[in-house]
Formats: C-alpha cells, structure tokens, sequence
C-alpha cells in the first residue's frame, strides 16, 4: 500500500517563500499521479488549492503553485500571507487508489 | 448554488453500522464521481473509496474491503457510504466529494461519527 509523506511542519516568515513536498513509497511521483493539494483550516472542509499538479482553482491565490521537483510534487507558497497559516494534504493516485500524506502543518511568523 | 449536503452526526455503539448520505445539488449528479473520505480526529484523511455515479460500480480502498459499501440513487441525486462492524478507531468526520478529471473540487461539510460504548 502507497505511503504518502509529507513534511511535518514548516514556518515562513511573512512575505517569505516556502516549499512543501509530497513523496510516495512506489517511486518518483509523476504526473500520472494527479497531484491535488488541499488547505484545511481548524475545524473547516478542506479546500482545493491544485490538481493535477498545477492547475488551480478560480478561488487558488496567485501565490500558491504547484509543480514536480525532484521526484516529488510541490506546491510553493511565494509572499505568504497569514491567513495562509493552515495545514496542506497531498492527494495521489496510485494504481486506480488515491493516497492522503499526512499533511504538513504550516506557520507563518 | 452547487453543493453537497450530508446527513447529521451520528453516535454509534462497537459492531454497529453507520449509513451516511450525501445529496447533491446544482449539477448533474452523474457527470462526476462520488468519493468519501474520513478523517480521524488530529489525523490526515483518509481515502475510503469511490462510487462511478453513472454505473454504480465502486472501488474500495484496501483498508475497508468487506466492511464499506457505497451505493447512489440517481433520482435524488444521493450517495450513500455504510461501515459496518464500527470500532473505535472509527471516530472521525466522514466527508463525501466530487471529483472529475482528477479534481476534487467540491466537499460535503462532513458527518461526525462517534463510536462508543
């Protein structure tokens, strides 16, 4: 069964840049695996930020965008703001399955 | 206005079944897949599987093979999502979404369950 790993946690500062990652246990992810990124806030739905890798929302802020870097997808944050403070789950599909990582909870200070 | 709707909260004893419903509306209900989803509490989601609303047919993810089963009704635009023989590692929010073309766009608001003795 795929494993999905994401970085815990991450800070970044105001107006600062910041990177997640999303890795699987069956490989490099590609494209095939139509990356989706969602923010969830405590106690909300979660909300998609990205799918397939870096198509975006109308409700998607600019500053958000996803691409794959180095066998792994990624969604970049560029001058965070802080209502961006929230947690971000990966979604991939593997083998007809989809896969939630564990999240990466996300400050801005 | 497009959205999902899903039944209220539920409180369960261990062995019981939960039967969630998830209506849609402002689409076409059979243009997109159903998908439910369970988070537990401080956890990711998790992905429970997926109803084709058109035919029916249903992939389940391995973890829930033999316990879940998804079913649709296509004249009240309603998805459904049994689990039965609930424990209490199954305490968690049960969301349904829609996907098409591998975007997971809209969510239902998400169904506690509570399961306990």
């Amino acid at each position: 069964q795929t494993v999905v790993t994401q970085e815990p946690s991450l800070t970044v500062s105001p107006g600062g840049t910041v990177t997640l990652t999303c890795a699987s246990s069956t490989g490099a992810v590609a494209s095939g695996y139509h990356p989706n990124w969602l923010q969830q806030k405590p106690g909300q739905v979660p909300r998609l930020l990205i799918y397939s890798t870096n198509k975006k929302q109308s409700w998607t802020p600019a500053r958000f965008s996803g691409s794959l870097l180095g066998g792994k997808a990624a969604l970049t944050l560029s001058g965070a703001q802080p209502e961006d403070e929230a947690e971000y789950f990966c979604l991939l599909l593997d083998g007809g399955a989809w896969f939630f990582g564990g999240g990466t909870k996300l400050t801005v200070l | 206005q497009v959205q999902l709707v899903q039944s209220g909260a539920e409180v369960k004893k261990p062995g019981d079944s939960v039967r969630i419903s998830c209506k849609a509306f402002g689409y076409t209900f059979t243009t997109y897949w159903l998908h439910w989803v369970r988070q537990a509490p401080g956890q990711g989601p998790e992905w429970m599987g997926i109803i084709f609303t058109n035919g029916g047919s249903t992939t389940y993810a391995q973890n829930f093979q033999g316990r879940v089963t998804m079913t649709r009704d296509t004249s009240t635009s309603t998805g459904y999502m049994e689990l039965r023989g609930l424990r209490s590692e199954d305490t968690a929010v049960y969301y349904c979404a829609r996907e098409i073309n591998f975007e997971w766009a809209l969510w239902g608001q998400g169904t506690p369950v509570t399961v306990s003795s």
